[in-house]
């Protein structure tokens, strides 16, 4: 069954500090691969994506996610954290021509001072 | 210039009644979603519409129909509502293949 992993519920990160969130997946075959951000009371934003290529993939507000096949990852990354990067993250994974996408449980991120 | 909206924001009702969320994208999209969001956060489909037909049908109570009167819309009728049916429904749409783009959510809470 096809499957996305986030195996950090919560992430506790100092404010300046670098970032990485980690996520796994299981699929028949190479997936396309997301990251979206959900703050407090709001919908999903999406921050990046993988279809194909270059398997490290920068998005929006400085953050960036490596695919590496052999460990069927997607981790995300962000070099220097800020305080409104608080919020949850969602790994999603959908198969090519996919009509949807399984999404991971999440990662809840919190910016400490 | 809201690319993809829900309406309400916020839903308290009763169990027993029957309600209906609205979804609209002008996002020239052809594939419209529906998601649950359950209280521990975790994201399911529900509903994929394409060119206004069904396509994809999750293990979903039929108590739950939507309806896409168009390719810009994608509306989700609950019928008896009970209290499991709290959650946050997002309503979501993509061109065929392509990314997924979200709506705000609603908020629905059963009494």
């Amino acid at each position: 069954a096809q499957s996305v992993t986030q195996p950090d519920i919560h992430i506790t990160v100092s404010e300046g500090a670098s970032l990485e969130l980690r996520c796994n997946y299981s699929y028949g075959a190479t997936p396309y691969l997301f990251w979206y951000v959900q703050s407090p009371g709001q919908g999903l934003q999406l921050l990046l994506k993988y279809f194909s290529g270059d398997t490290l993939v920068q998005g929006i507000k400085g953050f960036e996610a490596e695919f590496k096949r052999s460990q069927s990852s997607f981790n995300l990354r962000k070099p220097s954290v800020h305080w409104s990067d608080a919020a949850e993250y969602f790994c999603a994974a959908g198969s090519p021509g996919y009509s949807t996408l399984t999404f991971g449980k999440g990662t809840m991120l919190l910016v400490s001072p | 210039d809201t690319a993809v909206s829900q309406t309400p924001k916020y839903l308290v009702t009763q169990m027993g009644n029957d309600k209906s969320i609205k979804c609209e994208q002008n996002l020239g999209h052809d594939t419209m979603y529906w998601y649950k969001q359950d209280s521990k956060k975790f994201l399911k489909i529900m509903f994929s519409y394409n060119n206004k037909e069904l396509i994809i049908n999750e293990t979903v109570p039929n108590r739950f129909s939507p309806k896409s009167p168009d390719k810009a819309h994608l509306n989700l009728h609950i019928n008896s509502l009970e209290l499991g049916d709290s959650a946050v429904y997002f309503c979501a749409s993509s061109s065929s293949g392509d990314t997924q783009y979200f709506g705000p959510g609603t908020r629905l809470t059963v009494l």
